[in-house]
């Protein structure tokens, strides 16, 4: 069966610092993966998509970055982080022309 | 562009009472509308989905939908609503680009149980 591994769960970062968040899929080839965050306990936004390794694709211009090394993993970045960039990210997948997503348990970014 | 819109910020029912929780569409196309459930510090879990067929969706925990064309709605509901039912509500609907999926969300609705 199909597995989606988000980590960590929770993080504290300063302002200023680097970020990196990792997502994992097992027990699928191909799949769609996508990047939201979730302000304040509410809205979802996509920040990134992707079809396939190092195709990427930006949905808002922002301060994050999204890579795509191999098949089933999709890191969620930064280089300085700001304070507006505390959010609830989930990562999610879906099957090619699949009918829905999977989310991952979501990581819950402080910037302090 | 897809979008579908939840008008209610949250909804309040007692144990026991039959729940509703709105959504409208706008789509070009046949809809693909999607109902999550998103508990407090967790990811979204998928509770049904409407392609075609029967406008009564039957989903997880009891749950259901009625798709309604005329509306343009999709409420979830249910029957009896449990205290465990409490949490957030999202509807989405789909667009295709080509072979990719991407998923439009409503702003979420809060259901709250109380015993």
């Amino acid at each position: 069966s199909q597995t989606i591994h988000q980590w960590p769960a929770t993080l504290v970062q300063p302002v200023g610092s680097p970020l990196s968040l990792e997502c994992t899929v097992e027990g699928t080839s191909n799949p769609n993966l996508y990047w939201y965050r979730q302000a304040a306990g509410r809205g979802l936004q996509l920040l990134f998509y992707s079809i396939g390794i190092d195709q990427i694709s930006s949905e808002v211009p922002q301060n994050l970055s999204a890579s795509r090394p191999q098949d089933r993993q999709f890191i969620l970045s930064s280089k300085k982080l700001l304070l507006s960039d505390s959010g609830f990210y989930l990562c999610a997948w879906s099957a090619r022309q699949g009918e829905g997503y999977t989310f991952g348990s979501g990581t819950r970014l402080t910037v302090v | 562009a897809q979008s579908v819109a939840q008008p209610e910020d949250q909804v309040n029912v007692a144990e026991g009472n039959p729940l509703t929780v709105k959504c409208t569409y706008s789509v070009s196309g046949n809809p693909y509308l999607f109902w999550y459930v998103q508990y407090p510090n967790r990811g979204l879990q998928f509770l049904l989905k409407y392609i075609t067929g029967d406008n009564l969706v039957k989903g997880s925990y009891g749950f259901e939908a009625e798709f309604n064309k005329s509306q343009t709605s999709f409420h979830l509901k249910k029957p009896s609503a449990l205290v465990s039912d409490s949490a957030l509500y999202f509807c989405a609907v789909r667009d295709m680009v080509g072979n990719f999926n991407k998923f439009y969300f409503g702003s979420g609705t809060k259901l709250n149980v109380k015993p």
